[in-house]
């Protein structure tokens, strides 16, 4: 069935570092791909999406880039800051008989940035 | 648009009893999903509605499950019976109307955490 890994974290950064978090995904079909972040104490939220293979999604200085020939959709900074401290989870949309565009997520990357 | 709201926030009940959510969908929005979220993990789904239609469930949901969205708007999730397996943050999330439900963005609300003693 379709699936999606993340690193594992905590993932630690001074402030400015570059980040990377690396998402693998398995899937049948052209899923679509997104990256929710979820600060603490609050809901998941959109950070970007990405709907079809080469498409780049990208908000907030964040981007990534759906690339099928890797089956990946990893989430890159230039310049992270401590209000960046969140947890982040790359998830696909199910494309199965039904249809439903219900998510798939991985188990969350937690990023800690340090001043 | 106030966004996708939940009720309640904290839930904590004692093992076999009855609990029941709730969630308000951001406004003609006609998609609406359940995930459960357990701790250190991402969230799993659970159900979807199509307007009131239950399209589909997860085999997660066991029987002591049950959802519905009678009006196609708000939708309430019922566990019987509960277990201290069943503690979780429950996410209600809605789409609108696009394209297609597979690229449409869902917006969440910010949980129920049900702890079951």
């Amino acid at each position: 069935g379709n699936s999606v890994t993340q690193m594992e974290g905590p993932v630690t950064l001074s402030e400015e570092a570059f980040l990377t978090i690396n998402c693998t995904y398995t899937a049948t079909g052209y899923p679509s791909l997104f990256w929710y972040v979820q600060y603490p104490g609050e809901g998941l939220q959109l950070l970007l999406k990405a709907t079809k293979a080469d498409d780049k999604g990208s908000n907030k200085g964040f981007e990534a880039t759906y690339r099928k020939e890797t089956t990946s959709f990893h989430l890159e900074k230039g310049s992270v800051q401590v209000s960046d401290s969140a947890v982040y989870f790359c998830a696909l949309s199910d494309q199965g008989s039904s249809n439903t565009g219900k998510l798939i997520f991985g188990q969350g990357t937690t990023l800690q940035v340090k001043p | 648009d106030t966004g996708v709201s939940q009720d309640p926030r904290h839930k904590i009940t004692k093992r076999g009893q009855n609990v029941t959510f709730r969630c308000d969908p951001i406004s003609e929005h006609n998609r609406l999903y359940w995930y459960r979220q357990t701790l250190g993990q991402g969230p799993e789904f659970l159900t979807y509605f199509q307007n009131e239609a239950q399209l589909e469930k997860s085999r997660l949901l066991s029987d002591r499950f049950s959802a519905e969205r009678p009006k196609g708007s708000f939708s309430t999730l019922e566990i019987q019976r509960t277990e201290q397996g069943d503690s979780a943050m429950y996410l209600c999330a809605s789409s609108p109307r696009g394209l297609a439900a597979s690229t449409d963005t869902q917006y969440f609300g910010p949980g129920t955490r049900l702890t079951v003693l």
